[in-house]
């Protein structure tokens, strides 16, 4: 079971929108919506961000939102903060009924 | 308040045993799958595998299969990770995550516990 595949890295300024893609095939990302998002900050455990591709859980910022198209998942962070510079990792269902995470994207706030 | 608090650091030697814990509280620990994640040093997320505790149904990933074992003990709300014999490559922390209840995603996460293994 190969990673999916995210951007090793993007970066953004204070108020402006970022989107970290999330490759897969349609044995995961494409074949079902159970796409979920973790932010982790350096040090600390993932948390989560985004489930069921596009649902946020209680307590998360408007901020971030999710969507996909085909076996590409995308999480959207909007009005950007110094606070959500952190690694960002996307995961999926399998068809095996694993899971498999992206290798990761490290978002910089400029 | 939901809470999964693991066992601490731990130092081995290649070749030795370990089995590190993951202990569930603040909700109904039987109900809910139990995952572990590693994440090597400057390295991603990667997933080991998945238990259910009330009856031990286990997933491995392939990576990992054969390698660990999950295992679980219902009495004591408490999830485990276990190795036979340690390699150098598994130095690592490694995390416990609870999946939601309806869905497959992974809503609380433990602390994460060290483990580094000398050769």
């Amino acid at each position: 079971q190969s990673a999916l595949t995210q951007p090793a890295s993007v970066s953004g300024s204070p108020g402006q929108s970022i989107t970290i893609s999330c490759t897969g095939t349609s044995s995961d990302v494409g074949g079902y919506n159970y796409v979920s998002w973790y932010q982790q900050h350096p040090g600390k455990a993932p948390k989560l961000i985004i489930y069921d591709v596009s649902h946020r859980p209680s307590g998360v910022s408007s901020r971030f939102s999710g969507s996909k198209s085909g076996n590409t998942a995308s999480l959207t962070i909007s009005g950007l903060q110094a606070e959500d510079e952190a690694d960002y990792y996307c995961c999926s269902y399998t068809s095996s009924t694993t899971r498999v995470f992206g290798g990761g994207t490290k978002l910089t706030v400029l | 308040e939901v809470q999964l608090v693991q066992s601490g650091a731990e130092v081995k030697k290649a070749g030795e045993s370990l089995k590190i814990s993951c202990q569930g509280s603040g909700y109904s620990f039987t109900n809910y799958w139990i995952t572990w994640v590693r994440q090597m040093p400057g390295k991603g997320l990667e997933w080991m595998g998945i238990i259910y505790p009330p009856d031990s149904d286990t997933t491995y990933s392939p990576s990992f299969q054969g390698q660990v074992t999950l295992s679980a003990d219902k009495s004591s709300n408490t999830a485990y990770l276990q190795w036979r014999s340690l390699k150098a490559s598994d130095t690592a922390m490694y995390y416990c995550a609870r999946r939601a209840a309806a869905g497959k995603e992974f809503d609380y996460w433990g602390q994460g516990t060290l483990v580094t293994v000398s050769s």
